[in-house]
């Protein structure tokens, strides 16, 4: 976790609205992976990004390898967007991960 | 096309005994991941398999968890014996040539 920090650690939002999400890293990433962990455990990948940015839909995310940060931003929030979000980065060409200790969003009606 | 399999998905145990987890990637893909997953620690990297070759044994971990890839879509994680704090979820993921990482259901492991 003091590798990668992600902020808000929680986050409560009402359906509609949008919000941005935040990962910082003290450890050179090269490569930066999102994921989403929904109610059920499981773990889906959102984004997979070298500098630049991407988006999907509702999501978009950007990484900036200079300033060492990555951010998440979720647009028009679904009650199906709840779950634990994950920020993770590759250093060097090693494909491991680092990952943040997430951050909690409840979508409320 | 089969995404990352895991089995069993629920384990329990007795302190001192021996447990084998089983993962099968994604086909295609060289690389494996064995994460741990607990509330406080969040994921943790167990062992990486590059193209069936261990890259990365874990550290604090090795001495009583060993990963294995006897073959290109099977990897063994055994913990030996289990103690109490290794109650958590594993969790397996592969990804092909280091991008994006998928990641399969999870093993829920208590140990008593």
């Amino acid at each position: 976790g003091d590798k990668v920090k992600q902020s808000p650690s929680a986050l409560s939002l009402q359906e509609g609205t949008n919000s941005a999400l935040r990962c910082n890293f003290s450890i050179a990433a090269t490569t930066v992976q999102w994921f989403l962990q929904n109610p059920r455990g499981s773990l889906i990948n959102l984004f997979y990004l070298v500098p630049g940015t991407k988006e999907n839909g509702r999501l978009k995310s950007a990484f900036d390898s200079k300033e060492s940060y990555s951010t998440l931003h979720i647009r028009d929030a679904q009650l199906e967007d709840s779950g634990t979000y994950f920020c993770a980065g590759e250093t060097g060409n090693t494909g491991k991960l680092i990952f943040g200790l997430g951050t909690t969003l409840q979508v409320q009606p | 096309d089969a995404g990352v399999t895991q089995t069993p998905r629920h384990e329990v145990a007795e302190k001192g005994q021996t447990i084998i987890l089983k993962c099968e990637p994604v086909s295609g893909h060289n690389d494996l991941f064995w994460y741990r997953q607990t509330k406080i620690q969040g994921l943790e990297l167990l062992s990486y398999f590059r193209s069936k070759s261990l890259m990365e044994d874990g550290g604090a971990f090795k001495d009583r968890f060993k990963a294995e890839m006897l073959n290109s879509s099977f990897s063994t994680l055994k913990i030996q014996p289990t103690e109490p704090k290794d109650s958590a979820v594993y969790l397996c993921a592969s990804s092909l040539e280091g991008a994006e990482q998928f990641f399969g259901p999870g093993t829920r492991l208590t140990v008593l």
